[in-house]
């Protein structure tokens, strides 16, 4: 069975903290992608990494950075959380080349800055 | 840029009955792929139905089939004799043939099914 495992569901930070949120598949997928979904904004691409040590910008990087030190790891970095990065994070996986378009996701985080 | 919208914040229908979800979009693209996922709640994300704009047939799952109309950029998901475990978010999501496999999404609809 596919596994995209999230290692937090529930975070509460305060401003200003470093946050760290860990993604991992155990899929073997090349692609990992990190999005953020808010209430009627729908889910927004922050980064996505196509290879280890890659990374490209999605749509809203700001305040964000990422790390793929391995294949199977995806981390989400915020260097300083501020209020208005509360959220709902979602991580989620494919393969290269599969062209289906299926994303693998995992159960989402929780983000909560106070 | 890719845009999808999905009007419907919010729907609810009976056990059983049939429902529509709405999806347009905007690209400038003439090949891509159109989905539609479900987060049922405190669940993951999964998949439900995909489309190729290349075919004409529209795409059907079981219960689930679209209704793509390619000119007018409009792509709607039948649920029929919906059941209690469709109670979900749906999310409209679009990308492009080639390139980054980067999926842009509407800002979905939230379907309750009552018994």
């Amino acid at each position: 069975d596919v596994k995209v495992t999230q290692s937090s569901r529930y975070l509460v930070k305060r401003t200003g903290e470093k946050v760290f949120l860990e993604c991992v598949q155990d899929m073997d997928h090349e692609n990992m992608f990190w999005y953020r979904q808010d209430p009627g904004l729908g889910l927004r691409l922050i980064y996505f990494s196509y290879d280890v040590k890659m990374k490209e910008k999605g749509d809203i990087p700001e305040g964000y950075s990422v790390s793929r030190e391995k294949k199977e790891r995806f981390s989400l970095i915020l260097e300083s959380a501020s209020t208005n990065q509360t959220s709902m994070y979602l991580c989620a996986s494919c393969g290269r080349g599969s062209g289906s378009g299926e994303l693998f996701f995992g159960e989402g985080s929780r983000l909560t800055v106070l | 840029a890719q845009t999808v919208t999905q009007s419907q914040p919010e729907m609810s229908v009976q056990e059983a009955e049939t429902v529509t979800l709405s999806c347009t979009y905007d690209t400038s693209e003439n090949n891509y792929y159109l989905f539609w996922y479900k987060q049922p709640p405190s669940r993951q994300m999964i998949l439900v139905i995909r489309q190729e704009a290349y075919k004409q047939q529209n795409a059907t799952e079981n219960r689930f089939s679209v209704n793509f109309q390619k000119a007018a950029k409009s792509f709607s998901l039948k649920i029929s004799d919906s059941q209690l475990g469709d109670t979900a978010m749906y999310f409209c999501a679009f990308m492009k043939w080639q390139g980054a496999q980067k999926l842009v999404f509407g800002q979905g609809t939230r379907l309750t099914i009552n018994p």
